[in-house]
């Protein structure tokens, strides 16, 4: 049962535009969402968090929104860069007592030039 | 970058030997986690720990066991290797509510 979904396994953008990645959960008990990015060939490198007392949160280029009534959160990256092109991953962890960190299946983000 | 250590980083074994792949931090960070990664799956957890022997199954623990006898080590046991664990498997660790910081990776190969 995946309890973090990312609907869309690609997206292409052009550069300079926005490039907006969406990410649902099921689980109630999600208390706190963060974005990775992964180049080919690398581990995961976080981008970006928001807790789940929060709907918004920007880091530079990168914006992530928070919905949580209807479970569903949103990274937006502006512009778009070419060294943005990459594999995005959502990950949410829960009010359960242990950390447990789940995964969605990526996105796969390609900027062109 | 997070002082976090996986071995190996390559590994081609055959069917039916058993495997070990170690996650080493030096960070004192109290959760570790073990990964795998999979076209069309994302990352799909296998085990974690939130601490020394306090270990957890993720959503594909079937035919892994792990182990967690110091805080920096952190064990992934493959008992009888399968050609469908074939994969790239990540480790990470963390402080709890907050991110996570992965390895580089193991990319491990059963024929």
């Amino acid at each position: 049962d995946q309890q973090v979904k990312q609907n869309s396994p690609s997206l292409s953008v052009q550069e300079g535009r926005i490039s907006i990645l969406n990410c649902d959960y099921t689980n109630s008990m999600f208390d706190y969402f963060l974005w990775y990015k992964k180049y080919p060939a690398e581990g995961p490198t976080f981008l970006i968090s928001i807790s789940s007392i929060k709907d918004k949160n920007e880091d530079g280029r990168f914006t992530v929104f928070l919905n949580k009534s209807a479970k569903h959160l949103s990274l937006h990256i502006v512009p778009s860069q070419p060294g943005d092109s990459a594999v995005y991953f959502c990950a949410a962890l829960g009010n359960f007592g242990n950390e447990k960190l789940t995964f969605g299946t990526g996105t796969r983000l390609t900027i062109i030039p | 970058d997070a002082g976090i250590t996986q071995s190996p980083r390559h590994k081609v074994t055959e069917t039916g030997t058993p495997v070990t792949l170690r996650c080493h931090q030096t960070e004192n960070h109290r959760y570790m986690y073990w990964y795998r990664q999979d076209p069309g799956h994302g990352l799909r957890l296998i085990h974690y720990s939130y601490g020394v022997k306090d270990t957890d199954k993720g959503e594909v623990s079937d035919g892994y066991s792990v182990s967690r006898s110091k805080t920096e080590d952190f064990l992934l046991t493959l008992e009888s290797a399968t050609s469908s664990q074939t994969s790239v498997y990540f480790c990470a660790i963390s402080r709890g509510k907050t991110e996570a910081f992965f390895g580089q990776g193991t990319r491990l190969t059963v024929v």
